[in-house]
């Protein structure tokens, strides 16, 4: 059974970095594209990017100026990096893995159980 | 601001069906499959189709998918008061480069 679990600090300031780690289990993390989506409170969700083992990465371009998003197969985790911070960028964040070729992503069939990160002073 | 249309919310009494609506357009829906995610009060999402009207291992086909031109739909029958939920849809979008969701519909059993 594939498994995802997130980690990071719950509160961040404005302006600082949020980080994020997302740990696989039940799952090579070479077969497949790893993904970070969030959710503000009360809203929709927002895809923020993938990493595939082989280094290849993609992001929203809405956010892509302040994300990366990196791999550590030897650990069995990905993580999540967001620059610059503000008030918006609260949010439950998710891992999840995701079915995707070269050219397109289809969907997310195995889910974290999402991690909450509230930015404020 | 999302680029794929639901409606706010959709309700219905227990045992009927209800129908929710994804309108994109021809750079994702029209494109690529859809695919349908339940969010249960304060849980992750969770698959319920893929590739346009196509199950996961263990969901019942109480839940169903399609796709026309450049819209889908998500069909639930025999509704439960566990099918209370918000429904997203999603696609790739080859305009923006980005993976798209829905705005997201809840489901009220009445």
């Amino acid at each position: 059974q594939v498994q995802l679990q997130e980690s990071g600090p719950g509160l961040v300031k404005p302006s600082e970095t949020l980080s994020l780690t997302c740990t696989v289990s039940g799952d090579s993390m070479s077969t497949h594209y790893w993904s970070w989506i969030r959710q503000p409170p009360g809203k929709g969700l927002e895809w923020i990017g993938y990493i595939y083992y082989s280094g290849t990465s993609k992001y929203n371009p809405s956010l892509k100026s302040r994300v990366t998003i990196s791999m550590d197969t030897s650990k069995n985790q990905f993580s999540l990096r967001l620059s610059s911070v503000t008030a918006a960028d609260s949010a439950v964040y998710y891992c999840a893995r995701e079915y995707c070729n070269n050219t397109s992503c289809y969907f997310f069939d195995y889910w974290g159980q999402g991690t909450l990160v509230t930015v404020s002073s | 601001q999302s680029v794929l249309t639901q409606p706010p919310s959709v309700s219905a009494a227990p045992g009927q069906k209800v129908t929710i609506s994804c309108s994109g357009s021809s750079s994702n829906i029209g494109k690529i499959y859809v695919s349908w995610y339940q969010q249960l009060p304060g849980t992750a999402p969770k698959l319920l189709i893929y590739d346009n009207d196509q199950r996961p291992s263990g969901i019942p086909d109480r839940f169903s998918g399609s796709k026309s031109g450049t819209s889908a739909t998500l069909g639930i029958t025999g509704l439960q008061t566990g099918d209370e939920a918000d429904y997203y849809c999603g696609t790739w979008d080859s305009s923006l480069s980005a993976y798209v969701f829905g705005t997201g519909t809840k489901v009220t059993v009445l």
